[in-house]
């Protein structure tokens, strides 16, 4: 299993520009979300998915789309880059329905650092 | 509102060192709490996690202590390594599978 992915590792927009942020896994989790990690601030959920065709904003969802049309994939857009979205952006999955003991652990891919000039 | 807050920011600790990282919560919704393990360029791991009924959980050098009458948790790192240099960040989770991230320690362990 390749696990979470994150394409591209890298990427530089210029204000204004638009990209979409690519996310997949093969795990055949239900649940996927996108993160933000700036510096001092933690990670904060920017949307999050618990099956396709749902989706729901998280804490910080303004300048971001979303949309889940298949399990495997959970594309994050932003439409109009600003330098305030500069970030590390990290996508994660899990299943769903966890047991009496403990909520089903959340895979992190290896994020995408993005720079808005 | 940050509804896990985690202290100190960063420690510095020698080798063989007790590396101490201190959470308080304040939603009371949440009933699992995770410590997530994160090494440079890479993404964060889940690395041990405790349920609010439990006093103490302990995985190799890893132990959670939880004291759910202040809101607070704790993770100690026993015998510290410098492998263990990395970003650590507690968290919480309630009834949907939304993780609240403290804002993170970074950990050096110097050899």
């Amino acid at each position: 299993n390749a696990g979470v992915t994150q394409t591209p590792k890298f990427q530089v927009l210029k204000t204004g520009q638009s990209m979409t942020l690519q996310c997949a896994q093969d795990m055949n989790h239900e649940y996927m979300s996108w993160y933000r990690q700036d510096p001092g601030m933690g990670l904060r959920l920017i949307h999050y998915s618990v099956g396709a065709g749902i989706t729901d904003q998280g804490e910080v969802p303004n300048g971001y789309n979303v949309s889940r049309s298949t399990t495997e994939d959970f594309p994050l857009r932003l439409l109009s880059a600003a330098p305030s979205q500069t970030s590390v952006y990290f996508c994660a999955s899990s299943r769903i329905g966890g047991t009496d003991f403990h909520h089903n652990e959340q895979f992190f891919g290896p994020g995408t650092r993005l720079t808005v000039l | 509102q940050q509804q896990v807050k985690q202290s100190p920011q960063s420690l510095i600790v020698q080798k063989g060192g007790i590396s101490i990282i201190n959470c308080a919560y304040e939603n009371t919704a949440f009933d699992y709490f995770p410590w997530y393990q994160q090494f440079p360029g890479k993404g964060p791991a889940l690395l041990i996690a405790i349920r609010p009924d439990v006093s103490e959980k302990k995985e190799g050098r890893f132990t959670i202590s939880f004291n759910k009458s202040a809101k607070q948790f704790s993770l100690h790192i026993m015998d510290s390594q410098p492998g263990d240099s990395a970003t650590y960040f507690c968290a919480g989770i309630g009834g949907s599978e939304k993780l609240v991230f403290g804002k993170g320690m970074k950990l050096t362990v110097n050899p």
